[in-house]
C-alpha cells in the first residue's frame, strides 16, 4: 500500500458527460501529479500541484482541469467525455518535485465511457 | 525535451534464470533515473533510482539497476528470476518541462517468469 488513495475505483459514464476523480495523497506529501494510462498512448502525464499551485502541464486536453485543495487533495475533472478518455487514471505524490524523489503511485481508477 | 525507449514489448524468462529489461533514456543535463513496476489492477511501484554516485543501484524485491553513461542505457538486472516477478516494468527518466520537474516514462515491458 503507497498511502495514496484514490476514489472511485471504477466509474462507467456515457459520451458527453463529466466526472470527478478525487486524490488523497501520502501524509506530508505536497507534491500530487495525474497520469493517464491507456493501451494506444501509453503512461502519459496529464498535470501536476505542488501545495495548491499548478506546477506542471503535460498532454492534458482543455476539456480536463485539476486542483488541489488546502487539505492537499487533488481532483481531475473530465468533461465532454469522449469514448477515447477511457482509460487507467493514476494519482501520484512526492514530498518535494525538486529533489528526485520518487513518486508513489495510487491504485488508479479505471473510466468507461459508453 | 527528455525521453526514454525500451525497446522490447515482452521479455520470457525462465524461473532461476538471470533477466534483463533494457532501458535507454535521452535528457539534457545530468540524468535522473528510475523503474517502477505495475501488477495487474495496482498502481505503479518504486522499484529503485539512479540520482548519482555508485553504476550499480540496488533496489527492492532483490533487482537492480547498472547505469552506463556511455551508452545512455539503464537496465533492470535480477540475479534469478521468481514467477512472482512477472508484471509491466516501466523505465523513467526525470527532467525539465518547462520550469518544472517531471517524470517521463517509457512504453513498458511485460516480464514473465515461466515456471
Amino acid at each position: 500500500d503507497s498511502g495514496v488513495t484514490q476514489t472511485p475505483k471504477h466509474l462507467i459514464t456515457a459520451t458527453g458527460q463529466r466526472v470527478t476523480l478525487r486524490c488523497s495523497p501520502r501524509s506530508g506529501d505536497l507534491s500530487v501529479y495525474w497520469y493517464q494510462q491507456s493501451l494506444d498512448q501509453g503512461l502519459q502525464f496529464l498535470i501536476q500541484y505542488y501545495n495548491g499551485e499548478e506546477r506542471a502541464k503535460g498532454n492534458i486536453l482543455e476539456r480536463f482541469s485539476a486542483q488541489q485543495f488546502p487539505d492537499l487533495h487533488s481532483e481531475l475533472n473530465l468533461s465532454s467525455l469522449e469514448l477515447g478518455d477511457s482509460a487507467l487514471y493514476f494519482c501520484a505524490s512526492s514530498v518535494d518535485p525538486g529533489r528526485h524523489n520518487e513518486q508513489f503511485f495510487g491504485p488508479g481508477t479505471r473510466l468507461t465511457v459508453l | 525535451a527528455q525521453s526514454v525507449a525500451q525497446p522490447e514489448d515482452q521479455v520470457n524468462v525462465a524461473e532461476g534464470n538471470p533477466l534483463t529489461v533494457k532501458c535507454t533514456y535521452s535528457v539534457s543535463g545530468n540524468p535522473y533515473l528510475f523503474w517502477y513496476v505495475q501488477y495487474p489492477n495496482r498502481g505503479l511501484q518504486f522499484l529503485l533510482k539512479y540520482i548519482t554516485g555508485d553504476n550499480l543501484v540496488k533496489g527492492s524485491y532483490g533487482f537492480e539497476a547498472e547505469f552506463n553513461k556511455s551508452q545512455t542505457s539503464f537496465h533492470l538486472k535480477k540475479p534469478s528470476a521468481l514467477v512472482s516477478d512477472s508484471a509491466l516494468y516501466f523505465c523513467a527518466v526525470s527532467g525539465f518541462s518547462g520550469s518544472a520537474r517531471q517524470l517521463t516514462f517509457g512504453s513498458g515491458t511485460q516480464l514473465t517468469v515461466l515456471p
